[in-house]
């Protein structure tokens, strides 16, 4: 079954340190990927998308994720966290049947001030 | 616009009872979802409509049933609710195209707990 993997369940740093989030998936074939955010209390938010075209993608608040397709990973990335930073984010790829998506487990950011 | 809401905010059921939780959308999307989001299992899809008038089963459809009432509106019902049951349920929108579903809108939850 196709599957996402994101590899920190809950990661800790402090203001100003650089993030990286792993999430690998298990589909080969032509991927949309995502990235969402859930702060505190609220709900799901897009940081950002990947359909095609160039494997960096940027997205709001600073965050980055690059695909690359022979690792099968899009992983986030930020150079420099913020206590505003501190949230839920989970990893998602469009199913193989083309009809809904699939999200990791989430990986929770703790960032200390 | 309003986006994704979500009827109730929170809402308490003893085992056994029924309820049905509202969504509605106003970005005139063709897709809706429902999921439930546990601890440490992330968002797991319950049921999906790709387009009005359909209706399919996802991970988790057990215990629930839904209805696209119209393009506006999906509706996720309890019919007897179990503790199991008791999570945090996200409804969601998107567009669609021939390649899938572009990204989705989320509401702002249902807080379930089932005695």
């Amino acid at each position: 079954a196709q599957s996402v993997s994101q590899h920190n369940h809950h990661v800790i740093l402090s203001e100003a340190a650089s993030l990286e989030l792993g999430c690998n998936y298990s589909y080969g074939g032509t991927v949309n990927l995502f990235w969402y955010v859930q702060y505190p209390g609220q709900h799901l938010q897009l940081l950002l998308k990947y359909f095609s075209g160039d494997p960096l993608v940027k997205g709001i608040k600073g965050f980055e994720a690059e695909f690359i397709k022979s690792k099968f990973s899009f992983n986030l990335r930020k150079p420099s966290v913020q206590w505003s930073d501190t949230a839920e984010y989970f990893c998602a790829v469009k199913n193989q049947a083309g009809t809904a998506l699939i999200f990791g487990k989430g990986t929770t950011l703790s960032v200390s001030s | 616009n309003a986006g994704v809401t979500q009827t109730p905010k929170f809402q308490v059921l003893k085992t056994g009872q029924s309820m049905t939780l509202q969504c509605a959308q106003d970005m005139n999307h063709n897709s809706m979802y429902w999921y439930r989001q546990d601890p440490g299992m992330g968002l797991r899809l319950i049921y999906y409509s790709a387009s009005e008038g359909t209706t399919d089963k996802g991970e988790v459809p057990n215990g629930y049933n839904v209805s696209r009432l119209n393009k506006r509106e999906f509706s996720l019902r309890l019919e007897s609710a179990a503790p199991s049951q008791t999570s945090v349920y996200f409804c969601a929108s998107s567009e669609y195209f021939a390649g899938g579903p572009y990204e989705q809108y989320f509401g702002p939850g249902t807080r379930l707990t089932v005695t």
